[in-house]
């Protein structure tokens, strides 16, 4: 059974471009959610996807938005980035949206 | 994050019993849960615990949570230098369907 897999590990963006990060879920899983965590800070909530739809968001601009395939498998996009975008972006996936979350080892995001 | 409140840092000796304490606000949270995050790493998921229950026991992780408090304690027995991390407390809330993470304790065993 493999976990949840995140690529790429790292990034370097310039001010005002798009990024777009990947998230594998574990085996079985249906249910995945993206966190943003700066540095110091615990993870934010950004939003969970549930069977392909979105089902939760956070405080979050439009700006971010996300994706989730049949397998399972999710995007989180990022336009116009800004340098407070700089952050470890975390993908959790689990069995529903209400029960235990998985992570995978995150996605370390550097705007200059 | 800022609902969920954790104490920065702890330091303990090698051998000696760790306690993590976490408030949360929101009483209708079902779930509590206890991460773990090592330097440049993902979260680990160590534990949870049901809103319905007071105690959990894992090996060498206990789990109390007083409900009425809204405090939840995370206990490691004989802590290792192994332990050492950042320990994050979240409450699952089903209206919005998140986790809410508290800053993270950092636990720094020594030995």
């Amino acid at each position: 059974e493999t976990g949840v897999t995140q690529s790429p590990t790292h990034l370097i963006k310039t001010r005002g471009q798009q990024v777009t990060l990947r998230c594998s879920s574990q085996s079985g899983h249906n249910t995945v959610s993206w966190y943003q965590q700066a540095l110091g800070q615990g993870p934010q909530f950004i939003f969970q996807y549930y069977r392909e739809e979105e089902n939760g968001r956070g405080n979050f601009p439009p700006r971010f938005s996300g994706l989730q395939f049949p397998n399972y498998s999710s995007e989180l996009n990022v336009n116009a980035l800004e340098l407070d975008d700089s952050a470890l972006y975390l993908c959790a996936s689990s069995v529903d949206s209400n029960t235990e979350a998985f992570f995978g080892q995150g996605t370390r995001l550097t705007v200059v | 994050g800022e609902d969920v409140e954790q104490s920065l840092f702890l330091s303990v000796r090698e051998g000696d019993s760790s306690v993590i304490n976490c408030t949360y606000t929101d009483s209708s949270s079902t779930y509590l849960y206890w991460y773990k995050q090592e330097p440049g790493a993902g979260l680990q998921l160590l534990t949870y615990i049901f809103s319905n229950m007071d105690m959990k026991q894992d090996q060498r992780l206990t789990v109390l949570l007083n409900k009425k408090d809204k405090h939840l304690s995370l206990r490691i027995a004989d802590t290792q230098t192994g332990d050492s991390a950042i320990y994050f407390c979240a409450e699952y809330r089903q209206a919005g369907t998140a986790l809410i993470f508290g800053k993270g304790t950092t636990l720094s065993v020594s030995s």
